[in-house]
């Protein structure tokens, strides 16, 4: 039952350009949603999140999008930098009920081109 | 800086071993979480703690696993009898409370537990 799906495992993109991370979930009583970067053997690191009463949030290159309607999100990054390559997840938390765990994606592996 | 230690980095066990991964959470922290990585897929919740307390313990396979965060001292996540399968990369987490969500656990680098 994977309620949190990545279904892209990798994305190319040139330097400069914006890369467009997707994420899909199946459970509408995911409240937040998060975006974490990996590079190998490192623990994930936070980037952005967005509350689930909102459809955009904004810190410097990063933009995540939500569409509650499509159970759909997206994290762009532009301008793309070769420093940006990595794994990157999406997480979702469901309520104070669930604690704080998160339900991650499979992740997505960007690669940024020189 | 001192964030989330996670030690040991590496840790290789023979089948039907006992595997005791260590987790110090982040100073002023006092929540902490673990996450279990299998190969080519995203991270599993496992349990969730506070002090002398298991909040959350509902990702926690049933048997021979089990996780401990005592009044003194790092969290434990304590794995019996390892198997094949157990081979993973576990990841712990902290936070301050409730509001990680908002802003994001810190993660530690994760062990690497290899069962040979």
């Amino acid at each position: 039952d994977q309620q949190v799906k990545q279904n892209s495992p990798s994305l190319s993109v040139q330097e400069g350009r914006i890369s467009i991370l997707n994420c899909d979930y199946t459970n509408s009583m995911f409240d937040y949603f998060l975006w974490y970067k990996k590079y190998p053997a490192e623990g994930p690191t936070f980037l952005i999140s967005i509350s689930s009463i909102k459809d955009k949030n904004e810190d410097g290159r990063f933009t995540v999008f939500l569409n509650k309607s499509a159970k759909h999100l997206s994290l762009h990054i532009v301008p793309s930098q070769p420093g940006d390559s990595a794994v990157y997840f999406c997480a979702a938390s469901e309520g104070e009920t669930s604690g704080s765990r998160l339900t991650f994606g499979e992740g997505t592996q960007l690669t940024v081109n020189p | 800086n001192a964030g989330v230690m996670q030690n040991p980095r590496h840790l290789v066990r023979r089948r039907g071993q006992e595997a005791r991964l260590r987790c110090s959470p982040m100073k002023g922290h006092s929540h902490v979480y673990w996450y279990r990585q299998l190969p080519e897929e995203g991270l599993k919740f496992m349990v969730y703690l506070q002090k002398e307390n298991i909040i959350d313990e509902s990702g926690m396979p049933k048997e021979r696993f089990s996780a401990e965060f005592p009044k003194e001292g790092p969290s434990i996540l304590r794995i019996q009898q390892v198997v094949r399968g157990d081979s993973a990369a576990y990841f712990c987490a902290s936070s301050p409370g409730v509001q990680a969500k908002r802003s994001g656990y810190t993660f530690g680098s994760g062990t690497r537990l290899t069962v040979v």
